[in-house]
């Protein structure tokens, strides 16, 4: 299998607190890591590349000193964001890669950050 | 620009019905392409994959087919069950020799299955 879990599955902050969340690859160790943001109704939108032991390289537009990524293991990867606003208030999606001939991406399952 | 095209936006249709599920890619250099399920509030989950040189691909009840040609790929729904009520996203990656971040997403058609 490749099971990719996320945690938690929803949270509410107010504004202005940080919000770590942690996806972790359970049954197969990942290559790579990604992590997306999805705003309703829109598809899901690139945010970072995450590599086991290095830095994340971010897609154009996504700040990141905001947007802090750790990759600590082939495993796990968290996403913390920081100071958050009302308008970062939206459906965070992490996927992970265990080098397949297709370099499939397996999704794990989301989280809902809601800041008030 | 790289761009992916689903059709139509969304569908409504009677429980037991098949139902086509339309993708259109401007997408280059070509790796493959995929058909995810999303449910609402979950994460996509993999339906199909395909490459190139494949026309057709089935998994139950879900059939893919790719013409690379023309661009163009269906996701084939036979006998819809209330459970495939979802959205159904369209997702080619682009090819650039071992890159693993480039995903060109579609909007996805919003599927409403009705008893």
């Amino acid at each position: 299998g490749a099971v990719v879990s996320q945690h938690p599955s929803w949270v509410i902050c107010k504004s202005g607190t940080s919000v770590k969340i942690e996806c972790r690859s359970l049954d197969f160790q990942a290559t790579t890591m990604f992590w997306y943001r999805q705003f309703p109704k829109q598809s899901l939108m690139l945010m970072a590349t995450s590599n086991e032991g290095s830095k994340a390289t971010y897609e154009q537009g996504v700040e990141k000193d905001k947007f802090l990524i750790n990759h600590a293991s082939l495993t796990l990867s968290t996403l913390t964001v920081t100071s958050a606003h009302p308008e970062d208030s939206s459906f965070y999606i992490c996927s992970a890669t265990k080098g397949t001939v297709y370099n499939e991406q397996f999704f794990g399952p989301g989280t809902r950050l809601t800041v008030l | 620009k790289n761009q992916v095209e689903q059709s139509p936006q969304s569908l409504i249709i009677l429980e037991g019905k098949n139902c086509t599920l339309q993708c259109n890619y401007t997408v280059s250099p070509f790796s493959n392409l995929r058909w995810y399920k999303q449910d609402t509030g979950r994460g996509p989950v993999s339906l199909t994959i395909m490459t190139f040189s494949e026309n057709t691909k089935s998994n139950g009840r879900y059939t893919a087919t790719l013409d690379a040609d023309t661009k163009q790929s269906s996701l084939h729904i036979t006998a819809s069950q209330l459970s495939d009520s979802a959205s159904y996203i369209c997702v080619v990656t682009l090819n650039y020799g071992g890159s693993q971040g480039n995903l060109i997403f579609g909007k996805g058609t919003k599927l409403s299955v009705k008893p």
